[in-house]
């Protein structure tokens, strides 16, 4: 089956602590994003990859690092400058990045701070 | 940051009721506008994608229109079922360079399909 796996689905976080949230695409897309979503509000770009080894920052970049190291991979850490991390993040792809594609996403990772 | 508004916010409706709801966004640099369907407990799932003025979009009992130079595009459900509840996810994007991929999302509209 062609999708993309988001892990964990739980995820917790300690003060001071960073860590990183795991996407995987077997769609063969080029292009790759990472949203947030808070209560009462629409999804927000944080970083997006249009080819691999390349990505730019969204919206709401600071305190996220991201790397594309493989095309099919596109890893999100939250770093211990992100104040306010409580979110659910969703990942997704599409075929290019030229925002007339579809884009296909992932089941989301919840992060709680603990 | 674009500014993209959907409304209402939710809508409950009876079985076999039509319905419809507005997505708006800036009528300048239009590019293209998204719709998707995010059911609870799953993934949003693409509906439309519609780049013209004008532009009409069929997919079962749901249908969407287009008007650019105003800045909207509703979204219809006729005959409305039970699996048809789910939150309603539009998204618009510009043509402008510093735009280039980004899509701007609006909150959402929560369906709520009774029997």
């Amino acid at each position: 089956d062609g999708g993309i796996t988001q892990s964990p689905k739980y995820l917790f976080r300690k003060e001071g602590q960073n860590v990183t949230l795991s996407c995987e695409q077997n769609l063969n897309h080029d292009a790759m994003y990472w949203y947030r979503q808070d209560p009462g509000q629409g999804l927000r770009l944080i970083y997006y990859s249009q080819i691999v080894n390349d990505f730019q920052k969204g919206d709401i970049a600071e305190g996220y690092s991201v790397s594309r190291e493989k095309k099919e991979s596109f890893p999100l850490t939250v770093t211990s400058a992100q104040k306010n991390p409580t979110a659910f993040y969703l990942c997704a792809s599409s075929s290019t990045s030229g925002g007339q594609e579809t884009q296909y996403f992932g089941p989301g990772t919840r992060l709680l701070v603990l | 940051i674009l500014n993209v508004e959907q409304s209402p916010q939710s809508l409950h409706v009876q079985e076999g009721d039509s319905t419809n709801f507005t997505c708006s966004f800036p009528s300048s640099n239009f590019y293209a506008l998204h719709w998707y369907r995010w059911e609870t407990a799953k993934s949003p799932e693409a509906l439309f994608v519609m780049t013209l003025n004008g532009d009409e979009k069929k997919k079962g009992r749901i249908s969407a229109t287009l008007n650019t130079k105003e800045g909207y595009s509703y979204l219809y459900i006729k005959g409305s079922q039970p699996e048809d509840s789910a939150t309603y996810l539009c998204a618009f994007i510009s043509g402008t360079t510093d735009s280039w991929g980004k899509l701007q999302f609006g909150a959402g509209t929560q369906v709520v399909v009774t029997p």
